[in-house]
């Protein structure tokens, strides 16, 4: 089954700073979307990215997508402390079919 | 901006009670769903909804479950007989038509059964 997994799972960073993190996933795409979850909180529609494309900006936020290798990344550019909350990525298969989501990466951002 | 309306945002129940889970799905969507997330653990698919009927289910959506979209604009979801591995928060989003858009998901409902 496909499958999300962040890397790293967590990530300690000073305001400022520009946070990284990855996603992988084992079987073929329609989109990829990554989503914020603040601690106890819903989840926050970040940015969304078609199996074909490579890459995506908004605003602070940078993603891209590489299908040879089942794997996207977020940049997060000068973060800020409100940027701290829990990333995820999610795949579907098809347009309208169920996100399966990744474990997240915990990112706190320090003042 | 539109947003998914969950209630309530928390919901206490004994084992072995009934709950429902209420939405307002934003209003020109036609692609509902349910996710649930443990405490510390991944989101997880429950049900995907369109043109009034379940167009997915995972493992998790067993007979305890079932969805309902009683009128033009909630959403609902039942647990019966609730267990304590129950417990999650339960998240209920909408898209639009054609969905090749982000999800919009809503605050949330945390379960807690004891």
């Amino acid at each position: 089954s496909q499958q999300g997994e962040e890397d790293p799972q967590a990530l300690s960073i000073q305001e400022g700073e520009n946070a990284t993190m990855n996603c992988s996933y084992k079987t073929s795409i329609n989109n990829l979307q990554w989503y914020r979850q603040n601690s106890g909180r819903g989840l926050v529609h970040l940015i969304l990215i078609r199996s074909n494309e490579r890459e995506k900006h908004s605003g602070r936020l940078r993603v891209t997508l590489d299908t040879s290798k089942k794997s996207s990344s977020l940049l997060i550019t000068a973060s800020r402390a409100a940027d701290t909350a829990s990333y995820f990525c999610a795949t579907d298969k098809a347009a309208g079919n169920k996100l399966t989501f990744g474990g997240g990466t915990r990112v706190l951002v320090k003042p | 901006e539109p947003e998914v309306t969950q209630t309530p945002s928390h919901q206490v129940t004994q084992m072995g009670q009934e709950v429902i889970l209420r939405c307002v799905p934003i209003s020109n969507h036609l692609y509902f769903y349910w996710y649930r997330q443990i405490l510390g653990q991944k989101v997880e698919f429950l049900v995907s909804f369109y043109n009034n009927e379940i167009s997915e289910k995972s493992e998790i959506f067993d007979d305890q479950f079932s969805v309902e979209r009683p009128d033009g604009s909630n959403f609902t979801l039942k647990i019966r007989s609730t267990k304590l591995e129950d417990s999650a928060m339960y998240f209920c989003a909408s898209t639009g038509d054609p969905p090749n858009y982000g999800y919009t998901f809503g605050s949330g409902t945390r379960l807690t059964v004891v």
